[in-house]
């Protein structure tokens, strides 16, 4: 079956300017993960959804960053103003239950350079 | 809060070599444990995992075993091939409801020559 997509796979920006990242989860899955990874480093937590609740944002690293899942299915990450420290891999993951024990599974990741 | 300590990258190996990657962890409570791996030019996939103490997760030839008393889940192969080259990351889960994030290490690029 299909995987997690991720669109567009590569975005650049200008600094200054607003992005969203698209994410389409497995189907069925109630849970959904952001995270994002700088060159040479694990994926760092963003945010996480279960259905369209946002349950936990604690990793979102300002308020320029915004997350939603208005339907319980796709979602959107969406960065304002971008800066040059926002570049980086963002992956999405999704999970059939949410439970700690479950497997993530994950899409491409869009790569985001600000210039 | 969450940690995991991976061993330093890049490790070199011959083909046909016994691999091991050393990973410890920091956790409250009874985290499960998971090495995920992202071949060159692919996305991050999971490669075994482990959700309680002396479970053992094994695929592809690779296992690790979950222990709780030492803190550590290192990723063991007997007998390595060129196709294992990747980057593979420890992670972790927390046992806590309303909180499975995964926290992952840095990360060991694994380059295996012929």
């Amino acid at each position: 079956g299909a995987g997690v997509s991720q669109s567009p796979r590569y975005k650049v920006a200008k600094r200054g300017q607003d992005v969203a990242l698209r994410c389409d989860p497995i189907s069925g899955h109630v849970s959904l993960f952001w995270y994002q990874q700088a060159l040479g480093q694990g994926p760092e937590f963003l945010t996480y959804f279960q259905n369209e609740a946002q349950l936990d944002k604690s990793g979102l690293p300002s308020d320029r960053f915004f997350a939603e899942r208005p339907e319980g299915s796709v979602s959107t990450l969406k960065i304002q103003r971008t800066q040059q420290e926002d570049s980086a891999v963002y992956l999405c993951a999704s999970s059939l239950r949410g439970s700690s024990t479950d497997t993530q599974y994950f899409g491409p990741g869009t790569r985001l350079t600000v210039l | 809060g969450d940690s995991v300590t991976q061993m330093e990258g890049p490790v070199t190996l011959s083909e046909e070599a016994f691999l091991t990657i050393n990973c410890t962890y920091t956790a409250t409570g009874y985290p499960s444990l998971f090495w995920y791996v992202q071949y060159p030019g692919e996305g991050l996939q999971l490669l075994l995992k482990a959700t309680k103490a002396d479970d053992k997760g094994s695929n592809k030839g690779f296992e690790a075993t979950y222990r709780k008393e030492t803190t550590s889940f290192h990723l063991e192969k007997g007998s390595v091939q060129v196709s294992d080259s990747a980057v593979y990351f420890c992670a972790l889960t927390s046992s806590n409801f309303g909180n499975e994030k995964l926290t992952f290490g840095t990360g060991t690029r694994l380059t295996i020559i012929p």
